[in-house]
């Protein structure tokens, strides 16, 4: 049982490039989230899913989109990354819709230069 | 020791010391609240909860208690342990707001 785990773990990229972010949950969680941190913010959602077929906007959706492939898999994608998108980016999942206790995975950090 | 969320985020405490860590949180109609730990290099890790029909909860050696008139948390460790070092995040729901967290560093 591995809970949720995410690739890459490290990611640099140039200003303009695209990349997808992916994490996948083994503990049959409906609802899943990406999070992105910030030294000093704190976690902000970016997007959420609360079940498979669904998606919604968090705090800070703009530049990203996802796709909730199926229950298992969320991906979290930068169609033109941008400097301010570097970040520690989190994926969760939750087995109750929205707001249960969330199972964090270990991130990816990503830097755009 | 105590810290206050973001004023104060950084709280050094002696091994064996109980520590407290304080989060206000801003919306009045949040109805479920966490404590997350996160230790450096990886995801955070949930703590404790509570409900707003609830003042306090007891875990293993946490205790949360809810102040829901001054929309305060707080988060008391007894006898803190090195392991205990990391960064404690609140999280209000159902809107998912997260603090920005308390680091607490325990000195042997």
């Amino acid at each position: 049982n591995a809970g949720v785990t995410q690739t890459p773990k490290f990611q640099v990229l140039k200003t303009g490039q695209s990349m997808t972010l992916q994490c996948a949950q083994d503990m049959n969680h409906n609802s899943m989230y990406w999070y992105r941190q910030d030294p000093g913010m704190g976690l902000r959602l970016i997007y959420y899913s609360a079940s498979e077929g669904t998606t919604d906007k968090g705090e800070v959706p703009n530049g990203y989109n996802v796709s909730r492939l199926n229950k298992r898999e969320f991906s979290l994608r930068l169609e033109s990354a941008a400097p301010s998108q570097t970040s520690v980016y989190f994926c969760a999942s939750s087995g109750q819709r929205l707001s249960y206790e969330q199972y964090f995975g270990p991130g990816t950090r990503l830097t755009v230069t | 020791g105590e810290s206050v969320g973001l004023h104060l985020p950084t709280l050094s405490v002696q091994e064996g010391d109980n520590s407290i860590i304080n989060c206000a949180y801003s919306n009045s109609a949040s109805d479920y609240f966490i404590w997350y730990k996160q230790e450096s290099g990886k995801g955070p890790q949930f703590i404790i909860d509570i409900r707003s029909n609830m003042d306090k909860r007891q875990g293993q050696r946490v205790t949360v208690l809810l102040n829901k008139t001054v929309k305060h948390l707080s988060l008391q460790i007894a006898a803190t342990q090195p392991g205990d070092s990391a960064v404690y995040f609140c999280a209000e729901n159902p809107d998912m707001r997260f603090g920005a967290g308390t680091r607490l560093t325990v000195k042997p």
